[in-house]
């Protein structure tokens, strides 16, 4: 299994540039989600998909970041425009359907973001 | 509200037994996650528990009491290689199904020889 993949998996980019991070979940799993990691506020919950519905958007900072998943096998985060504060450590994680069982979320390698 | 405290840094010898613990208040409770974290990788999951009482996996040990809103990962015989961060996980309950994870900010271990 090649597990969850991620491109690119590191970014550099200039403040007010338009950034798209890409991740493919492990095949038979639909629940797919994102998070992102810095120092300050550890691993923050972005936004997470079933069967490509997104289902809990909360986490998604503010109207500059959005996320699709137009199938089972490939979703985006994007950010326009990005800022400074974006830098950090972008994660993706998949999962099978909860089902009260351990439906343990499995991370991809992460994507390194830093906005100039 | 939603809130995990883990200690922010740990040091162990290595050889030795080091337990960190976790507490947690959350909306609901539906099972609690250790993931291991080496730096500049990402989380692998550890352990998982749902029921109170002690899950063992080798070398890993995890604790859960419900009640006191408390879990602890316990690591024996330390190895070098163990020096991580260490994330607690709480999947909790709101209203419907989900698998929606709340992280603690992660203790980071060091092992010294």
């Amino acid at each position: 299994d090649a597990g969850v993949i991620q491109s690119p998996r590191h970014e550099v980019t200039e403040m007010g540039q338009e950034v798209t991070l890409r991740c493919k979940p492990i095949s038979g799993h639909n629940s797919l989600f994102w998070y992102r990691q810095t120092m300050m506020r550890g691993l923050e919950l972005l936004i997470y998909f079933n069967n490509n519905v997104p289902i809990d958007d909360s986490g998604m900072p503010e109207d500059r970041f959005s996320a699709k998943m137009p199938n089972a096998s490939f979703s985006t985060l994007k950010i326009q425009p990005s800022e400074p504060r974006d830098s950090a450590v972008y994660f993706c994680a998949s999962s099978l359907p909860w089902a009260g069982g351990r439906d343990t979320q499995y991370f991809g390698p992460g994507t390194r973001l830093t906005v100039l | 509200g939603q809130n995990i405290d883990q200690p922010t840094e740990m040091t162990a010898t290595e050889g030795a037994i080091v337990q960190i613990n976790c507490t947690y208040q959350t909306s609901g409770f539906n099972g609690l996650f250790w993931y291991q974290q080496h730096a500049g990788e990402a989380p692998t999951f550890l352990s998982y528990n749902v029921l109170d009482g002690l899950e063992e996996k080798g070398r890993f040990s995890s604790f859960l009491s419900r009640s006191k809103g408390y879990s602890y990962l316990l690591l024996k015989e330390l190895q070098m290689k163990d020096s991580a961060s260490y994330l607690c996980a709480v999947r909790g309950r709101d209203g419907g199904a989900t698998n929606k994870l709340i992280f603690g900010t992660g203790t980071l271990l060091a092992v010294q020889p």
